[in-house]
């Protein structure tokens, strides 16, 4: 079992909708991370999360840590918001590394 | 725009090479991380470098070996490729003390 797990891992939404991806962790984390990734590689960090809630934009993030549990949510979603959305969580101390989930891929259509 | 460039942009060698991937950090960051991602993966942790020491290493062989230079750039080496090093390689830089990572666009590595 990976000790980080997301879901769905794809999803496919009409433009306008409300998208909620799910990330559960089994490990003892001091932050986790929603990372987006573009087609062709590229990684950009959306949220670090240790505790409650945090909002861009148009992107909720959410954390539970009684739980292991996170949440990324996107409203009024739109085409350019297809990519693919990782969860990772980060072990241990500053220092420690992160351990990604496979990933959530997201397609929006107009 | 993180600040983290990574060369070559994509790769291709044969089995039994050797390869070199570079990793320049964003300005002041004194820690990389390196990751491999095959497709349809989360990526996986190769190692890190903190202030030219490796401060932790994933499930890699040996034969993944790293550099961190004073200026804070990185090397990342594999020798003797196998086909399933063919992946996207990637570098994240940070602070210490900090716990955002930036990461570089990848480096695509294909092994024929």
């Amino acid at each position: 079992k990976n000790e980080v797990e997301q879901s769905p891992q794809n999803l496919t939404a009409q433009e306008g909708e409300f998208i909620t991806i799910n990330c559960s962790y089994s490990v003892g984390i001091s932050a986790l991370h929603w990372l987006q990734q573009h087609p062709g590689g590229g990684i950009v960090s959306l949220f670090m999360l240790s505790s409650g809630k945090k909002k861009h934009g148009r992107l909720i993030a959410t954390i539970n840590i009684q739980e292991k549990h996170s949440s990324l949510h996107i409203t009024a979603s739109h085409p350019r918001d297809s990519a693919v959305y990782i969860c990772a969580v980060r072990r241990g101390g500053s220092q420690g590394n992160l351990i990604f989930g496979k990933g959530t891929k997201l397609s929006v259509k107009p | 725009e993180t600040g983290v460039t990574q060369s070559p942009t994509h790769l291709i060698k044969t089995r039994g090479q050797q390869v070199t991937l570079r990793c320049s950090s964003q300005s002041g960051h004194n820690t990389v991380s390196w990751y491999q991602q095959a497709l349809g993966q989360g990526p996986q942790f190769i190692f890190q470098y903190y202030r030219e020491e490796e401060n932790g290493r994933g499930n890699f062989p040996p034969r993944f070996s790293g550099l961190q230079f004073p200026n804070y750039s990185s090397e990342l080496n594999v020798n003797a490729l196998e086909l399933d090093d063919s992946a996207l390689y990637l570098c994240a830089s940070s602070l210490d003390g900090q716990n955002i990572q930036y990461f570089g666009a990848g480096t695509r590595l294909s092994v024929l």
